[in-house]
């Protein structure tokens, strides 16, 4: 049982470069999203998926896009990275209506921005 | 001002000590209260969860609300190595999944 997967694990980025970071769950969830962590801090919303084909803006979404591609991935889309995009980046799942709010997590992939 | 502000720790007690984690929030609003233990290099998981105001207890972990301080706790008894985690307490409006987090408080158990 998988759960969320995420890739890459790792990944370095030149200043200016783009990339996709790519997440997919295999419970059936309508909801997903994607998170950043600094050192020290908790986990900040960049972006949300309600259901397929929504997505929404969350606290700190500037310089991303996502794209909800279908029930199973929620891509996330740095176009012109920056320094202050390293971060771990987590994408998490949900099952809305649940009396338990379980997000489920990925192991989350660690981008440094040179 | 944060809509969660979470003790910062670092906390380093011995095997077997009560362990006590706490945060607190700013808008009475919020109604769903969780907490999440994150391993080093791992990804968080759910470990409490609760609705409102009041106490929750699975094994040695006890989850509790004050909404009249806005306070929330967790509290861990005869604590293990094992339970040396980042935890952090996340609040919610609705349970459409939302959630606000602290900035956690690393625990270590010393044998």
């Amino acid at each position: 049982n998988a759960g969320v997967t995420q890739t890459p694990k790792f990944q370095v980025l030149k200043t200016g470069q783009s990339m996709t970071l790519q997440c997919a769950q295999d419970m059936n969830h309508n909801s997903m999203y994607w998170y950043r962590q600094d050192p020290g801090m908790g986990l900040r919303l960049i972006y949300y998926s309600a259901s397929e084909g929504t997505t929404d803006k969350g606290e700190v979404p500037n310089g991303y896009n996502v794209s909800r591609l279908n029930k199973r991935e929620f891509s996330l889309r740095l176009e012109s990275a920056a320094p202050s995009q390293t971060s771990v980046y987590f994408c998490a799942s949900r099952r809305p209506g649940a009396t338990n709010t379980e997000a489920f997590f990925g192991q989350g992939t660690r981008l440094t921005v040179v | 001002q944060k809509e969660v502000e979470q003790d910062p720790g670092p906390l380093s007690v011995p095997e077997g000590a009560i362990v006590s984690l706490n945060c607190t929030y700013s808008n009475s609003a919020f109604q769903y209260f969780m907490w999440y233990r994150q391993y080093s290099r791992k990804g968080p998981e759910l470990l409490m969860y609760t609705y409102s105001s009041g106490n929750k207890e699975d094994g040695r972990f006890t989850a509790q609300v004050d909404k009249s301080s806005k306070y929330i706790s967790l509290f861990i008894r005869d604590s293990q190595p094992s339970d040396s985690a980042t935890y952090l307490c996340a609040i919610s409006y609705t349970n459409s999944g939302k959630s606000t987090f602290g900035d956690g408080t690393t625990l270590t158990v010393k044998p």
